[in-house]
Order: structure tokens, then C-alpha cells, then sequence
């Protein structure tokens, strides 16, 4: 079943701008990661930050995570038109180490 | 880094015959594999677990009977889907997983059933 809620659903940004998405879930976790998929792609791995961990940057991205609230949001700075694509947080969590996503936020960078 | 080859990337059957998707894990080997389908403008909905050498386990409402899941080896997991309705149509996703814990995906497989 889905355990995580994005919001926004969808975000329509300028080029240059900064999006942010967040996501909350339900459980305890081991880790949370974040992933982006293009329109009727695979998924390609953004982001993992653990569970005793904060805060994480990698590039234009930076990642917080928030266990007492169960949220964790994405950043994406300056972004590009190029970045226009789903992204959606999963979450590792429990023994079975299956991931669970999140509902999704389809970003949109406009030139 | 860690590549997981996924194919067919699309395929069209007749309403009632059968698919098989498959999923190789091409530089590392997968002790775990994840199938996952996604509907349109919707999020990746787990399927089955499966772990090389023994039984699938499925989620809540997904027919066993109707995706078959075999994991014969380390490197590659397959899906059947059976006796294929329109109901079916999805775009179905592979992930492995290696030894060390990290998730590597498929690139995904567009079914459409007619």
C-alpha cells in the first residue's frame, strides 16, 4: 500500500526558481529516499538520507528529513527546464527493506 | 554504477494470452527483486517480493495466480502476466536489489492490453 503523501501535486515553476516538495509518511523508517522519473520512464535515484540524519545535499538538491513529524522535504535550486519530470520520496522501512512511494509531485520548469 | 535491463519496454497483446517481462540485474547480483505497476499520473504500487530460490511474496489484492513471478537466479526475475484483460494495461517496473542495499530500477515496460 502507499505510504507516503506529496504535496504539492503538481508545481508549476519559472526557470532559474526553486522547488520545493514534501513528503510525509506513516511509519518508523531505516532510510528515505528520493527519486525522479520522466514521463513513462524508469526511475533514476536522486537522493537517500537515513534515518538518524537531517539534512543531506547533493548538487542543486538538498534533502531534509524531520522523524518526530515523519516528513522529509526536496529542494531543488535554480532549477532547469530539464528538471521537469515526476519525483516522488519512497520509503525503506522495516525488515523486508521493500520501498514504499510516496503519491508524487509532477514539477514543471517553464523557460 | 549498479544497471537493471528490463524487457520488453513495450509490448501490445490480445485480450487473453499471456506476457513475460523481464529483469536482469547486469553487473551485480540481486538477492532481492521488486515488481512494482504504475497507472497513468500515478505513483509505483508494490506487487511482489521475491527473493532468489524461493516463493514470491505478493501484496494485498494482487493475484498470485495471475503474475507469476520466478526468480531463478541472482541476476534475473521474471513476470507473467496471465490471461491479460484490458484491466491489465500498466506500465510495470522491476527494482533489484544488491548486496550492500541500494535499489537500482528497471526502465519500466508499458503493457497494453487490446
Amino acid at each position: 500500500s502507499q505510504q507516503g503523501e506529496e504535496d504539492p501535486q503538481a508545481l508549476s515553476i519559472q526557470e532559474g526558481e526553486n522547488a520545493t516538495m514534501n513528503c510525509s509518511y506513516k511509519t518508523s523508517i531505516n532510510n528515505l529516499q528520493w527519486y525522479r522519473q520522466n514521463s513513462g520512464r524508469g526511475l533514476v535515484h536522486l537522493i537517500l538520507i537515513r534515518s538518524n540524519e537531517r539534512e543531506k545535499h547533493s548538487g542543486r538538491l538538498r534533502v531534509t528529513l524531520d522523524t518526530s513529524k515523519k516528513s522529509s522535504s526536496l529542494l531543488i535550486t535554480a532549477s532547469r527546464a530539464a528538471d521537469t519530470a515526476s519525483y516522488f520520496c519512497a520509503t525503506d522501512a522495516g525488515s523486508a527493506r521493500q520501498l514504499t512511494f510516496g503519491s508524487g509531485t509532477q514539477l514543471t520548469v517553464l523557460p | 554504477g549498479a544497471v537493471v535491463s528490463q524487457h520488453p519496454s513495450r509490448v501490445i497483446c490480445k485480450s487473453g494470452t499471456s506476457v513475460k517481462i523481464e529483469c536482469r540485474s547486469l553487473d551485480f547480483q540481486a538477492t532481492t527483486m521488486f515488481w512494482y505497476r504504475q497507472f497513468p499520473k500515478q505513483s509505483l504500487m508494490l506487487m511482489a517480493t521475491s527473493n532468489e530460490g524461493s516463493k514470491a511474496t505478493y501484496e494485498q489484492g494482487v493475484e498470485k495466480d495471475k503474475f507469476l513471478i520466478n526468480h531463478a537466479s541472482l541476476t534475473l526475475s521474471t513476470l507473467t502476466v496471465t490471461s491479460a484483460h484490458p484491466e491489465d494495461s500498466s506500465f510495470y517496473i522491476c527494482s533489484a536489489r544488491d548486496s550492500h542495499g541500494g535499489y537500482t530500477f528497471g526502465s519500466g515496460t508499458r503493457l497494453t492490453v487490446v
